[in-house]
């Protein structure tokens, strides 16, 4: 059973446009929700987070904003840039996991010159 | 500064045979995490240890594989008589503490023949 699920194998978006990562899970158990990104042949790295007890953070191109009660999230990049072309997981933790991190399948982002 | 190593990048072995696998968590890290990725899926918890202990192993598959940590820093994670099934990329992560970000090294890619 995926407590954390990313439907969308896939994105392909125009340089400039905004892209738009989703990500679902099910354990109500999760208060800390992240966004790694991987280029091939190299560890993921972290890109953005957020608590439970927020809806939005953003940091510069980024933005993750979370609804608790449709239990989603979702990463919005913009202005998309080439360089942003990766395989992007969401993961989630909860307080009586220590760190452990659960993740997404991931989506593989293609951004267009 | 120097990111978390993991060594070797790419190992491959036989059916049956014995492997262990190492990594360098980033200096002064006191958590450090393993994770197992399949292609197509996202990364999966294996074990993290806090300092030399290891405070969570529920995501061992079996009791083929052990991993430990012995002097806090350096942790090598082993795997007995490895199955066509075991072959994936293996990740390790470090983070300062237990509830901080976590750094993600390059991966051992394990094949199984």
């Amino acid at each position: 059973d995926q407590q954390v699920k990313q439907n969308s194998p896939s994105l392909s978006v125009q340089e400039g446009r905004i892209s738009i990562l989703n990500c679902d899970y099910t354990n109500s158990m999760f208060d800390y929700f992240l966004w790694y990104k991987k280029y091939p042949a190299e560890g993921p790295t972290f890109l953005i987070s957020i608590s439970s007890i927020k809806d939005k953070n953003e940091d510069g191109r980024f933005t993750v904003f979370l609804n608790k009660s449709a239990k989603h999230l979702s990463l919005h990049i913009v202005p998309s840039q080439p360089g942003d072309s990766a395989v992007y997981f969401c993961a989630a933790s909860g307080d009586n996991a220590g760190n452990m991190l659960t993740f997404g399948g991931g989506t593989r982002l293609m951004v267009k010159p | 500064g120097a990111g978390v190593s993991q060594t070797p990048s790419n190992k491959v072995t036989e059916k049956g045979k014995y492997v262990e696998l190492r990594c360098d968590p980033i200096s002064g890290h006191t958590a450090l995490y393993w994770y197992r990725q399949s292609l197509g899926q996202g990364p999966e918890f294996l074990i993290y240890f806090q300092g030399t202990g290891a405070a969570d192993d529920s995501g061992l598959p079996n009791d083929r594989f052990f991993a430990v940590r012995p002097e806090g820093s350096v942790s090598t994670l082993k795997i007995q008589r490895t199955e066509r099934g075991d072959s994936a990329v293996y990740l390790c992560a470090s983070s300062p503490g237990l509830m901080d970000t976590q750094y993600f090294g390059p991966g051992t890619r394990l094949t199984v023949l």
